[in-house]
């Protein structure tokens, strides 16, 4: 079935490094979604990006989605304490494929 | 406006016994989906409604597990007999009618503990 790995599953930095989670589809999706979960919260929508190639930015934040709209990456500058969490990647399945694919998360530490 | 509510917040059964979590969606949302998070673990989908309709129930189990969303009222997830295995987070979410592809507005979460 399909899938969506996402990459690391941990990462730990110190406080002012840069972070970046990936996620790769085994299938092309229609569009990928983005959502943080602090500890303890529940997950917040961060993000949607639908176009091969798309580059969305938030402060700190990039989202990319690839050319062939299988695979995404979120990357964050100069990560703050106020950064820690699970980021988590979802995809719309393409075609008939009408499902939301959640990969599972990619958990970031912050040392001050 | 509201967002999406779930009760109770924290859930404590003994095995065996019915554990019965609602959802009220976000208003104006039609559409509802309901995750399980294990601890340290991500969310896996469970089940997708609309108002009297299950979609979607590809990550429900097939036993003890069942999902509705009346026409009136909020969407209950109900596990009957429950087991230590069952102690999870379980989240709702919901999402305006229309495009497939919105964005989910999820609850707080029910803590359901098993003893």
């Amino acid at each position: 079935g399909q899938q969506v790995m996402q990459i690391p599953q941990y990462q730990h930095v110190q406080e002012g490094e840069d972070f970046t989670t990936y996620c790769n589809s085994s299938t092309t999706l229609s569009n990928i979604q983005w959502y943080k979960q602090r500890p303890g919260g529940h997950p917040v929508f961060l993000i949607q990006l639908v176009k091969s190639g798309e580059v969305k930015k938030q402060k700190r934040l990039t989202f990319q989605f690839g050319e062939a709209k299988k695979n995404s990456s979120l990357h964050i500058t100069a990560t703050q304490t106020t950064d820690v969490g699970t980021y988590f990647c979802a995809g719309w399945g393409a075609g008939n494929n009408r499902k939301l694919i959640w990969g599972l998360g990619t958990s970031l530490a912050v040392n001050p | 406006n509201a967002g999406v509510m779930q009760n109770p917040r924290h859930l404590v059964r003994r095995r065996g016994q019915e554990a019965r979590l609602r959802c009220s969606p976000m208003k104006g949302h039609s559409h509802v989906y309901w995750y399980r998070q294990l601890p340290e673990e991500g969310l896996k989908f469970m089940v997708y409604l609309q108002k009297e309709n299950i979609i979607d129930e590809s990550g429900m189990p097939k036993e003890r597990f069942s999902a509705e969303f009346p026409k009136e009222g909020p969407s209950i997830l109900r596990i009957q007999q429950v087991v230590r295995g069952d102690s999870a987070a379980y989240f709702c979410a919901s999402s305006p009618p229309g495009s497939s592809y919105n964005e989910q507005f999820f609850g707080p979460g029910t803590r359901l503990t098993v003893l």
